[in-house]
């Protein structure tokens, strides 16, 4: 079975810093790997996702990630972020082929961006 | 704004007791899916419909269980609730659930079992 480690459970960081939030995950087939952000009171939000191609991946609101396979990571990263991005950010994978659409998440990291 | 509602946003309930949420996908959406996201377990997979079918099943107790209807739209029944079953329950839907495909989720119902 697939599982999603996110480290660092709070990331404080300074305005227009840049910030990397980590992501590593196992399993033994291949995945496809997404990033979630929650507001607080709503729901999860699609901020990008990798399939195939391009282990580069580009996402809304200026957010990218980069796939490593041999280290089995998917870090999210923001050259510059703003108070808005202070959210909680979730890694998800899902198992493919035969895990259908069901997404594992990893425990979230709290970025709180500060002035 | 997703495009997927839930109702009730809030409910608080007694030990023992059954509650049904309720979920509308966003439109042309045939799958559905459910999660709760607690302090404890954090965000889980429970179940997914796909056109009123049950496609795939995670963690759901067997107290717990889903339906899809005709019209598409999904409803999660908890019943003999514990203090354990307070969470928060997302519906997320996606055009035909396949691997890969992007899930929307909806703004949450969240569950106070006292």
């Amino acid at each position: 079975a697939q599982s999603v480690t996110q480290l660092d459970s709070q990331v404080p960081v300074f305005e227009e810093a840049p910030v990397e939030l980590r992501c590593n995950y196992s399993s033994s087939v291949s995945v496809y790997l997404f990033w979630y952000v929650q507001y607080p009171n709503q729901g999860l939000q699609l901020l990008l996702k990798y399939l195939s191609g391009s282990t580069l991946v580009k996402g809304i609101n200026g957010f990218e990630a980069e796939f490593n396979k041999s280290q089995t990571s998917f870090h999210l990263r923001k050259p510059s972020v703003h108070i808005s991005d202070t959210a909680e950010y979730f890694c998800a994978v899902s198992e493919t082929p035969g895990g259908g659409n069901k997404l594992t998440f990893g425990t979230g990291t709290q970025l709180k961006v500060e002035l | 704004d997703s495009g997927v509602t839930q109702t009730p946003k809030h409910l608080i309930t007694a030990t023992g007791q059954r509650v049904t949420l309720r979920c509308s996908p966003r439109s042309g959406d045939l799958s559905v899916y459910w999660y709760q996201q607690s302090l404890d377990q954090g965000l889980q997979f429970l179940i997914q419909y796909y056109n009123g079918e049950e496609r795939a099943k995670g963690n759901i107790l067997e107290r717990f269980s889903a339906q899809q209807f005709p019209d598409l739209h999904s409803e999660l029944n908890l019943s003999s609730l514990e203090l354990g079953d307070s969470a928060l329950y997302f519906c997320a839907s996606s055009q035909t659930g396949v691997e890969g495909e992007t899930q929307y989720f909806g703004p949450g119902t969240r569950l106070l079992v006292l």
